[in-house]
């Protein structure tokens, strides 16, 4: 099974800052890589797929990036809004929609 | 517009089962996966599995092959999720989300609300 994991696991930053989270899988994936963010007691929201494609709506802030194992999710300028946890999640292989364990971007 | 619509909160028993339903509106239920979702108390997602709502065809987390069975109801849009030999450790929020495709690949695009599920004696 592809194994995903982020860095860091917790993340404290200020409004306005930039920030990056990363992400590596286990073994190449070409850019079958997504990105959600998740607000506490509400489902995950998809933000980016395929590694770098913003989902419609989803502010121009928020950026991903990489390819093959790595992969980086940048909020160029923190919002209020976007202290949130994310996650990644690789789409590889086939019917098999591993996880990462999540990064928890909390206010400084 | 899409709308995946959980059941309710469930509290069972260690031992026991639980079925959590999905009822799907707004797109063609035939034309997309379903998959589950879930979230331990204060933990990270954990993918459980994949159905296809237009043959049924089924893939499953390895750790919970042999306790868990998805199926699909095309006559009601709805999809449903068994777990059965319940423990502790499957307390957690249960969600499904749908399966669909952006660039040709897969994203979970749209999330039900979530289902609590507590196991406790």
């Amino acid at each position: 099974d592809i194994q995903m994991t982020q860095s860091p696991s917790s993340l404290s930053a200020s409004v306005g800052d930039r920030v990056t989270i990363t992400c590596r899988a286990s073994q190449s994936i070409s850019s079958y890589l997504n990105w959600y963010q998740q607000k506490p007691g509400k489902a995950p929201k998809l933000l980016i797929y395929a590694a770098s494609s913003l989902q419609s709506g989803v502010p121009s802030r928020f950026s991903g990036s990489g390819s093959g194992t790595d992969f980086t999710l940048t909020i160029s300028s923190l919002q209020p809004e976007d202290f949130a946890t994310y996650y990644c999640q690789q789409s590889y292989s086939t019917f098999m929609y591993t996880f990462g364990q999540g990064t928890k971007l909390e206010i400084k | 517009q899409v709308q995946l619509v959980q059941s309710g909160a469930e509290v069972k028993k260690p031992g026991a089962s639980v079925k959590v339903s999905c009822k799907a509106s707004g797109y063609t239920f035939t034309s997309y996966g379903i998959s589950w979702v879930r979230q331990a108390p204060g933990q990270g997602l954990e993918w459980m599995g994949w159905i296809s709502a237009y043959n049924g065809n089924t893939n499953y987390a390895q750790k919970l092959q042999g306790r868990v069975t998805m199926t699909t109801d095309t006559s009601t849009s709805t999809a449903y999720m068994e777990l059965r030999s319940l423990r502790s450790d499957d307390t957690a929020v249960y969600y499904c989300a749908r399966v669909g495709t952006r660039a040709q690949r897969w994203v979970f695009d749209y999330w039900g609300q979530g289902t609590l599920v507590t196991v406790s004696s």
